[in-house]
């Protein structure tokens, strides 16, 4: 049974970056597309962008292309997010999900969920 | 402002059957399968529905998708307290060129 293993809560300052962490375990990794997903607080699923974790082919939300940056390191089957000059409305929990299959587009859907990273951004 | 659109909330009391709706367009729900996931307080979502109206293994079949046109609904029958949570429906979107979701529905078992 696979499961996604996300790094700890992080606190950071305006301006700076914050690097989350998802590591899969029990699956095959490689064979998998990965997606993150932001929650702020009290509001709904906004979808960041994805990665197919063969290929290291990063896709991203137009809100959050230049400023993000998404990798897979397929030799610890980790995922990471990165997100740079911070601010306080980057506070959320951000979850990274597993995808169906090897891409991240439409006949893949989100099937395995990390347990979510809250990231606090604050001066 | 979300691509889709749900209603903010719901309700309904033990054994009921109620149904949460999802509106979109030609570039989401129209031409892609709509996927509907459950978050309980404080928890990461959880699959419920897929591809419009499979089931993963595991969710009671009192839960169902829908989809016609540009719309997608997820009905719950003999509703149970522990079905209170947020719903949330998502599909691809070919304009966005990314996932979008609803923006949740948050369910309340009177």
């Amino acid at each position: 049974q696979v499961q996604l293993v996300q790094s700890g809560a992080e606190v950071k300052k305006p301006g700076s970056s914050v690097k989350v962490s998802c590591r899969a375990s029990g699956g095959i990794f490689n064979s998998y597309a990965i997606s993150w997903v932001r929650q702020a607080p009290g509001q709904g699923l906004e979808w960041m962008g994805g990665i197919i974790a063969i290929f290291n082919t990063p896709k991203y939300a137009p809100k959050f292309q230049g400023r993000v940056t998404i990798t897979a390191d397929k030799s610890t089957t980790t995922a990471y997010m990165e997100v740079r000059s911070l601010r306080s409305e980057d506070t959320a929990v951000y979850f990274c999900a597993r995808h169906s299959g090897y891409s991240y587009t439409s006949d893949f859907y989100m099937d395995v969920w990390g347990k979510g990273t809250t990231v606090t951004v604050s001066s | 402002q979300s691509v889709l659109t749900q209603p903010p909330s719901a309700s309904g009391t033990p054994g009921q059957r109620v149904t949460i709706s999802c509106s979109g367009s030609s570039s989401n729900i129209g031409s892609k399968t709509v996927n509907w996931y459950q978050q309980l307080p404080g928890t990461a979502p959880k699959l419920l529905i897929y591809s419009n109206d499979q089931r993963p293994s595991g969710v009671p079949d009192r839960f169902s998708g829908s989809k016609s046109g540009t719309s997608a609904s997820l009905a719950i029958s003999g509703l149970q307290s522990e079905d209170e949570a947020d719903y949330y429906c998502a599909t691809w979107d070919d304009s966005l060129n990314g996932w979008v979701f609803g923006g949740g529905t948050k369910l309340t078992v009177l």
